[in-house]
């Protein structure tokens, strides 16, 4: 199965700054099928990117992603005190699914 | 719109089983996958499987196979995930999330799969 981890584990910024978090796959894979989403607290996960960099309805334009390898990178160009919380990115693409660790993004 | 509203939270003794519903409503439920993901206390989120909600066929994560079984009513537009031989360790949330659309069943929406997902079911294993 495909490995994906995350780094890294947890970062702290502060409103406005740049987040840029990682996910690596354990192998080459030729789907485009990645993607990432956003957890609160209490909450289900909210789909911000799918098929590598598109992203879902509504999600605003300062969440950005792309490939490169077998590394992908979500960034958040500008953080909204709504970001803070916990990324995940999963792949789709090959059987079994599967989830990377996560990244927690806090508030510094 | 789109909704998914999973059953209310269990509590089961080691051994038992659990099946959680997750019913359907704003969309045609055999026209597109439906995945399961659960999420212990504190930590990650973990794949167990999907369902082809038209055919029935299910691909279950390694992990889980001949504990969970993946099944759906379509009459009353509702998926289920029994997961038998409970431990401690299986005590998490459990998801739904509407995967992508089936080809040939429904025509192209552009909805990307895990776009929807139920509020979770909490199922606590515990003597």
């Amino acid at each position: 199965e495909i490995v994906l981890t995350q780094s890294p584990g947890s970062l702290s910024l502060s409103p406005g700054e740049r987040a840029t978090l990682s996910c690596r796959a354990s192998q080459t894979f030729t789907s485009t099928s990645l993607a990432w989403f956003q957890q609160k607290p209490g909450q289900a996960p909210r789909l911000l990117i799918y098929a590598t960099s598109n992203r879902a309805t509504a999600i605003p334009d300062r969440f950005s992603a792309s490939r490169s390898g077998t590394d992908f990178t979500l960034t958040i160009s500008s953080l909204e005190p709504e970001d803070f919380a916990v990324y995940y990115c999963l792949q789709y693409g090959i059987s079994p699914f599967t989830f990377g660790p996560g990244t927690k993004v806090a508030i510094k | 719109q789109v909704q998914l509203v999973q059953s209310g939270a269990e509590v089961k003794k080691p051994g038992a089983s659990v099946k959680v519903s997750c019913k359907a409503s704003g969309y045609t439920l055999n026209g597109y996958y439906m995945h399961w993901v659960r999420q212990a206390p504190g930590q990650g989120l973990e794949y167990m499987g999907y369902m082809h909600s038209q055919s029935g066929d299910t691909q279950i994560a390694q992990k889980f196979q001949g504990r969970v079984t993946m099944t759906r009513d379509t009459s009353i537009s509702t998926a289920y995930m029994e997961l038998s031989r409970l431990r401690s360790d299986d005590t998490a949330v459990y998801y739904c999330a509407r995967g992508g659309i089936i080809a040939g069943v429904m025509p192209a929406d552009g909805t990307p799969p895990f776009n929807y997902w139920g509020q979770g079911t909490l199922v606590t294993v515990s003597s």
